[in-house]
Protein backbone atom coordinates (compact mmCIF):
# COMPACT_ATOMS: atom_id res chain seq x y z
CA UNK A 1 0.00 0.00 0.00
CA UNK A 2 1.55 3.38 -1.14
CA UNK A 3 0.77 5.92 1.32
CA UNK A 4 2.17 8.75 -0.50
CA UNK A 5 1.23 9.24 -4.17
CA UNK A 6 3.83 11.14 -6.75
CA UNK A 7 3.21 12.81 -9.98
CA UNK A 8 4.26 13.22 -12.88
CA UNK A 9 6.70 9.97 -12.69
CA UNK A 10 8.51 11.92 -15.35
CA UNK A 11 9.19 16.04 -16.25
CA UNK A 12 10.35 18.04 -19.39
CA UNK A 13 10.79 21.70 -18.65
CA UNK A 14 12.96 24.31 -20.70
CA UNK A 15 15.62 26.31 -18.84
CA UNK A 16 13.81 29.15 -17.25
CA UNK A 17 10.36 27.48 -16.59
CA UNK A 18 8.78 26.08 -13.53
CA UNK A 19 8.59 22.66 -12.37
CA UNK A 20 5.67 21.25 -10.69
CA UNK A 21 5.68 18.23 -9.02
CA UNK A 22 3.00 16.97 -7.16
CA UNK A 23 2.41 14.48 -4.04
CA UNK A 24 -1.00 13.31 -1.62
CA UNK A 25 -1.27 11.28 1.02
CA UNK A 26 -4.03 9.40 3.18
CA UNK A 27 -2.02 9.14 7.12
CA UNK A 28 -3.43 12.16 9.05
CA UNK A 29 -0.82 11.25 11.63
CA UNK A 30 2.04 12.61 9.36
CA UNK A 31 3.10 16.20 9.73
CA UNK A 32 6.70 16.40 8.53
CA UNK A 33 6.73 16.22 4.60
CA UNK A 34 10.05 16.60 3.35
CA UNK A 35 11.32 16.90 -0.25
CA UNK A 36 14.76 15.02 -1.30
CA UNK A 37 17.03 15.26 -4.89
CA UNK A 38 18.71 12.77 -6.12
CA UNK A 39 21.03 13.22 -9.03
CA UNK A 40 22.64 9.73 -10.77
CA UNK A 41 24.73 7.41 -9.07
CA UNK A 42 24.41 9.82 -5.68
CA UNK A 43 22.22 9.16 -2.83
CA UNK A 44 19.26 11.14 -1.97
CA UNK A 45 19.67 14.76 0.20
CA UNK A 46 17.35 16.57 1.50
CA UNK A 47 16.23 20.24 -0.06
CA UNK A 48 13.57 21.37 1.34
CA UNK A 49 10.70 20.12 3.90
CA UNK A 50 7.53 21.27 5.52
CA UNK A 51 5.24 21.14 8.88
CA UNK A 52 1.46 21.61 8.19
CA UNK A 53 1.27 24.74 10.70
CA UNK A 54 2.04 26.75 7.54
CA UNK A 55 1.04 26.52 4.23
CA UNK A 56 4.62 27.41 2.01
CA UNK A 57 7.70 27.60 2.64
CA UNK A 58 9.83 29.07 0.64
CA UNK A 59 13.97 28.26 0.09
CA UNK A 60 15.56 30.40 -2.98
CA UNK A 61 14.06 28.97 -6.09
CA UNK A 62 12.49 25.68 -4.32
CA UNK A 63 8.82 26.40 -2.75
CA UNK A 64 6.74 23.59 -1.18
CA UNK A 65 3.03 24.38 -0.62
CA UNK A 66 0.90 22.50 1.53
CA UNK A 67 -3.18 21.85 1.48
CA UNK A 68 -3.91 19.89 4.62
CA UNK A 69 -7.66 19.49 3.88
CA UNK A 70 -6.37 18.21 0.29
CA UNK A 71 -3.52 16.39 2.15
CA UNK A 72 -1.90 17.26 -0.59
CA UNK A 73 1.82 19.04 -0.97
CA UNK A 74 3.79 19.78 -4.13
CA UNK A 75 7.32 21.40 -4.54
CA UNK A 76 7.64 24.37 -6.96
CA UNK A 77 10.92 24.84 -8.87
CA UNK A 78 11.38 28.80 -9.88
CA UNK A 79 13.16 29.76 -13.38
CA UNK A 80 14.52 25.62 -13.46
CA UNK A 81 18.07 25.15 -14.28
CA UNK A 82 19.67 22.53 -16.61
CA UNK A 83 21.33 21.24 -13.00
CA UNK A 84 18.14 21.17 -11.13
CA UNK A 85 17.91 17.74 -13.84
CA UNK A 86 17.61 15.23 -11.07
CA UNK A 87 14.97 12.67 -9.72
CA UNK A 88 12.82 14.07 -6.83
CA UNK A 89 10.84 12.45 -4.56
CA UNK A 90 8.53 13.66 -1.72
CA UNK A 91 8.38 12.30 2.00
CA UNK A 92 6.36 11.98 4.85
CA UNK A 93 6.37 10.67 8.63
CA UNK A 94 5.01 11.25 12.20
CA UNK A 95 7.27 13.64 14.32
CA UNK A 96 9.38 11.15 17.00
CA UNK A 97 8.43 8.26 14.61
CA UNK A 98 11.49 6.19 14.04
CA UNK A 99 10.33 3.79 11.66
CA UNK A 100 7.98 5.20 9.14
CA UNK A 101 9.59 7.73 6.27
CA UNK A 102 7.22 6.86 3.16
CA UNK A 103 9.01 7.76 -0.07
CA UNK A 104 6.99 8.67 -2.87
CA UNK A 105 7.36 7.10 -6.22
CA UNK A 106 10.12 9.56 -7.33
CA UNK A 107 10.01 12.31 -10.61
CA UNK A 108 12.99 12.43 -12.98
CA UNK A 109 13.28 15.91 -13.90
CA UNK A 110 15.10 17.09 -17.35
CA UNK A 111 15.07 20.77 -17.84
CA UNK A 112 16.56 21.56 -21.10
CA UNK A 113 19.03 24.33 -21.57
CA UNK B 1 33.76 15.58 6.00
CA UNK B 2 30.62 14.55 7.26
CA UNK B 3 29.52 11.24 5.07
CA UNK B 4 28.28 8.07 4.98
CA UNK B 5 29.92 5.54 2.95
CA UNK B 6 29.06 2.49 1.26
CA UNK B 7 30.68 -0.82 0.22
CA UNK B 8 30.69 -2.25 -2.21
CA UNK B 9 29.34 0.46 -4.96
CA UNK B 10 28.61 -2.43 -7.42
CA UNK B 11 27.99 -6.08 -6.67
CA UNK B 12 26.79 -9.11 -9.03
CA UNK B 13 26.56 -12.33 -7.24
CA UNK B 14 24.24 -16.12 -7.61
CA UNK B 15 21.77 -16.68 -5.57
CA UNK B 16 21.95 -18.45 -2.12
CA UNK B 17 25.34 -16.67 -1.76
CA UNK B 18 25.77 -14.65 1.71
CA UNK B 19 26.78 -11.15 0.95
CA UNK B 20 27.36 -8.32 3.42
CA UNK B 21 26.78 -4.53 2.53
CA UNK B 22 28.46 -2.76 4.33
CA UNK B 23 27.56 1.30 6.08
CA UNK B 24 29.70 3.72 8.06
CA UNK B 25 28.97 6.86 9.02
CA UNK B 26 31.45 9.68 10.36
CA UNK B 27 29.56 12.45 12.41
CA UNK B 28 28.18 10.35 15.40
CA UNK B 29 24.98 10.03 14.56
CA UNK B 30 22.34 7.71 16.94
CA UNK B 31 20.25 6.39 14.08
CA UNK B 32 21.27 4.81 10.83
CA UNK B 33 19.01 2.77 8.54
CA UNK B 34 19.10 0.42 5.17
CA UNK B 35 16.83 1.45 2.62
CA UNK B 36 16.04 -0.20 -1.44
CA UNK B 37 15.11 1.63 -4.23
CA UNK B 38 13.17 0.16 -6.84
CA UNK B 39 11.52 1.97 -9.90
CA UNK B 40 8.18 3.22 -9.45
CA UNK B 41 8.42 1.76 -5.62
CA UNK B 42 10.46 5.05 -4.14
CA UNK B 43 12.39 3.90 -1.37
CA UNK B 44 11.18 1.56 1.14
CA UNK B 45 12.76 0.67 4.59
CA UNK B 46 14.37 -2.27 5.08
CA UNK B 47 15.90 -2.48 8.93
CA UNK B 48 16.48 0.71 11.28
CA UNK B 49 18.45 0.87 14.57
CA UNK B 50 17.75 3.81 17.29
CA UNK B 51 21.43 3.13 18.98
CA UNK B 52 24.23 0.02 19.39
CA UNK B 53 22.55 -3.02 19.71
CA UNK B 54 19.03 -1.56 18.86
CA UNK B 55 17.52 -2.79 15.83
CA UNK B 56 14.24 -3.25 14.04
CA UNK B 57 12.44 -4.18 11.03
CA UNK B 58 11.33 -1.66 8.52
CA UNK B 59 8.51 -2.16 5.70
CA UNK B 60 10.68 -4.81 3.49
CA UNK B 61 12.81 -7.11 6.25
CA UNK B 62 12.27 -10.17 4.70
CA UNK B 63 15.67 -12.06 3.29
CA UNK B 64 17.83 -9.51 5.17
CA UNK B 65 20.01 -9.27 8.41
CA UNK B 66 21.30 -6.40 10.73
CA UNK B 67 23.94 -5.62 13.22
CA UNK B 68 24.52 -2.47 15.17
CA UNK B 69 27.78 -3.46 17.55
CA UNK B 70 29.48 0.13 17.17
CA UNK B 71 27.50 3.06 16.53
CA UNK B 72 29.25 4.14 13.29
CA UNK B 73 28.53 0.83 11.40
CA UNK B 74 25.73 -0.99 10.10
CA UNK B 75 26.10 -3.91 7.89
CA UNK B 76 23.75 -5.03 5.43
CA UNK B 77 23.72 -8.94 5.46
CA UNK B 78 21.68 -11.12 2.64
CA UNK B 79 22.52 -14.69 4.15
CA UNK B 80 21.04 -16.58 0.96
CA UNK B 81 19.87 -13.75 -1.92
CA UNK B 82 17.55 -14.20 -4.24
CA UNK B 83 16.91 -12.50 -7.65
CA UNK B 84 13.98 -10.35 -6.05
CA UNK B 85 16.70 -8.87 -4.30
CA UNK B 86 18.37 -7.36 -6.78
CA UNK B 87 18.15 -3.55 -6.19
CA UNK B 88 19.85 0.18 -5.22
CA UNK B 89 20.97 -0.16 -1.80
CA UNK B 90 21.15 3.00 0.17
CA UNK B 91 22.22 3.12 4.00
CA UNK B 92 21.41 6.48 5.55
CA UNK B 93 21.89 7.99 9.37
CA UNK B 94 20.94 10.77 11.37
CA UNK B 95 21.41 12.13 14.26
CA UNK B 96 18.77 10.90 16.44
CA UNK B 97 16.05 8.44 15.95
CA UNK B 98 13.17 10.89 14.57
CA UNK B 99 12.55 10.29 11.33
CA UNK B 100 11.65 14.04 11.06
CA UNK B 101 15.32 14.81 11.49
CA UNK B 102 17.57 15.05 8.47
CA UNK B 103 18.65 11.55 6.55
CA UNK B 104 22.12 11.78 5.17
CA UNK B 105 22.15 8.91 2.66
CA UNK B 106 25.47 6.70 0.99
CA UNK B 107 26.23 7.05 -2.20
CA UNK B 108 24.62 3.22 -2.84
CA UNK B 109 25.04 -0.15 -3.78
CA UNK B 110 23.93 -1.29 -6.59
CA UNK B 111 23.15 -5.24 -6.34
CA UNK B 112 22.28 -7.91 -8.55
CA UNK B 113 21.67 -11.35 -7.87
CA UNK B 114 21.94 -13.91 -10.97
Amino acid sequence: QQQVKQSPQSLIVQKGGISIINCAYENTAFDYFPWYQQFPGKGPALLIAIRPDVSEKKEGRFTISFNKSAKQFSLHIMDSQPGDSATYFCAATTSGSARQLTFGSGTQLTVLP
Amino acid sequence: EAQVTQNPRYLITVTGKKLTVTCSQNMNHEYMSWYRQDPGLGLRQIYYSMNVEVTDKGDVPEGYKVSRKEKRNFPLILESPSPNQTSLYFCASSLMPDLSYEQYFGPGTRLTVT
